[in-house]
């Protein structure tokens, strides 16, 4: 089965200015997944969708951030205006089982790697 | 709240090196553990888990045991390849409801033919 997919694979942007990225989840997943991962530090989880409701959005700076899920199926993520310390790896993961990515069938992206000048 | 703790990286061993990347987790009740990698240029891919106390998790080689009186998660490999070279995320999740994935901050394995 083909994977997650997510574009664009890189992005570069000034501070204040505008992005959006864009995630595909593997057919039929249910639940998709938004994280974030700044360079030295762990995957930090910003949102979690089942099918196109939000079920965890408590980490999501939603003063700057936001997400939709149009349809239950693909998945955006922007941040408006962007500042220096959103320069991270932004991933994506999609997953069928209740049990989520701890779960062999759930699945993370290969990310989107924002830089902010 | 609920954390996890790695060693920090990289870690540099010769192809058939004896590997330990050491992990610890602070959490409230008894999670579930896991051990994810990530290769270069590739997504994060579940490796192993444990879920509770004295199980051991295992795959490709690589063993990891819950040990809930040191709260650790190490994970330890025989004989490393030189395609073992990736980063290693240890994590933790609650049982109970949404839940989410804790991530450690990663090791960066590097091997050497």
């Amino acid at each position: 089965e083909a994977g997650v997919a997510q574009s664009p694979r890189y992005k570069i942007i000034e501070k204040r200015q505008s992005v959006a990225f864009w995630c595909n989840p593997i057919s039929g997943h249910a639940t998709l997944y938004w994280y974030q991962q700044i360079l030295g530090q762990g995957p930090k989880l910003l949102i979690q969708f089942q099918n196109n409701g939000v079920v965890d959005d408590s980490q999501l700076p939603k003063d700057r951030f936001s997400a939709e899920r149009l349809k239950g199926v693909d998945s955006t993520l922007k941040i408006q205006p962007a500042k220096l310390e959103d320069s991270a790896v932004y991933l994506c993961a999609s997953s069928s089982s209740g049990r989520g990515l701890a779960d062999p069938r759930g699945y993370f992206g290969p990310g989107t790697r924002l830089t902010v000048l | 709240g609920n954390s996890v703790t790695q060693m920090e990286g990289p870690v540099t061993l010769s192809e058939e090196a004896f590997l330990t990347i050491n992990c610890t987790y602070t959490a409230t009740g008894y999670p579930s553990l896991f051990w994810y990698v990530q290769y270069p240029g590739e997504g994060l891919q579940l490796l192993l888990k444990a879920t509770k106390a004295d199980d051991k998790g295992s795959n490709k080689g690589f063993e990891a045991t819950y040990r809930k009186e040191t709260t650790s998660f190490h994970l330890e490999k025989g004989s490393v390849q030189v395609s073992d070279s990736a980063v290693y995320f240890c994590a933790l999740k609650m049982n109970t409801g949404f839940q989410k994935l804790v991530f450690g901050t990663g090791t960066r394995l590097l091997v050497s033919p």
